[in-house]
């Protein structure tokens, strides 16, 4: 079946625009999770959603960052106001249930900010 | 678990020797451990995993190991092949909180 996919593949923006980036997981899967990676680093999370729980924000950065996930599918990242520093590609991946599943990851976008 | 350190930041080896790399966690209840195989411009894949109540895991060439008296883990990457050259990762999640917290990745060159 289809993975998790994502879009924009890259996307440049100029310092100061919004950003929206989405991601469609796999279908079925009730977890949906958002990472970002910063150039030659490793995965930093950012949120995670769980069925119709409330979503776990803990790693945002900051409050420019916000995301949704509609009927328990799409899911889109905010960021307003951008800055250099966000720079980085974004990964969404999703699983089955939450709990100590294998996570699938998108191929990511990858976010220049000018 | 919040932190996770991962050693080497990069390790080269010889086509057909072992490749090992470690990682640290610092929170005891931390029950899962996957590690992720990411190759240049691809996304990361789930690799192996392993649990807490599981000292050893084998995969083929590939193996985990866990501590967790010394809370620590390692990936053992035996006959290597050009294939196995990526960056990997490995990560841990505490029980009743899954997000994964990720070490900072080993980027694996195996010589032909």
């Amino acid at each position: 079946g289809a993975g998790v996919s994502q879009s924009p593949s890259n996307k440049v923006t100029e310092k100061g625009k919004d950003v929206e980036l989405r991601c469609d997981p796999i279908s079925g899967h009730t977890a949906l999770y958002w990472y970002r990676q910063s150039l030659g680093q490793g995965l930093e999370f950012l949120i995670y959603f769980q069925g119709n729980s409330a979503p776990d924000k803990s790693g945002l950065p900051s409050d420019r960052f916000s995301a949704e996930r509609t009927g328990g599918s799409v899911s889109t990242l905010t960021i307003q106001r951008t800055q250099q520093e966000d720079s980085a590609v974004y990964l969404c991946a999703s699983s089955p249930e939450w709990g100590t599943y294998e996570q699938y990851f998108g191929p990511g976008t990858r976010l220049t900010v000018t | 678990g919040e932190n996770v350190e991962q050693h080497p930041s990069t390790l080269s080896v010889q086509e057909g020797d072992s490749a090992v790399i470690k990682c640290t966690y610092s929170d005891s209840a931390s029950n899962y451990f996957p590690w992720y195989k990411q190759e240049l411009g691809k996304r990361p894949q789930l690799i192996i995993d392993i649990r807490s109540n599981v000292g050893e895991k084998k995969d083929q060439r590939i193996a985990v190991t866990l501590n967790k008296t010394a809370k620590h883990f390692s990936l053992h990457i035996t006959e290597t092949q050009p294939e196995d050259s990526a960056v990997y990762f490995c990560a841990d999640e505490r029980s009743n909180d899954y997000k994964l917290s990720f070490g900072a990745g080993t980027t694996v060159t195996v010589r032909a």
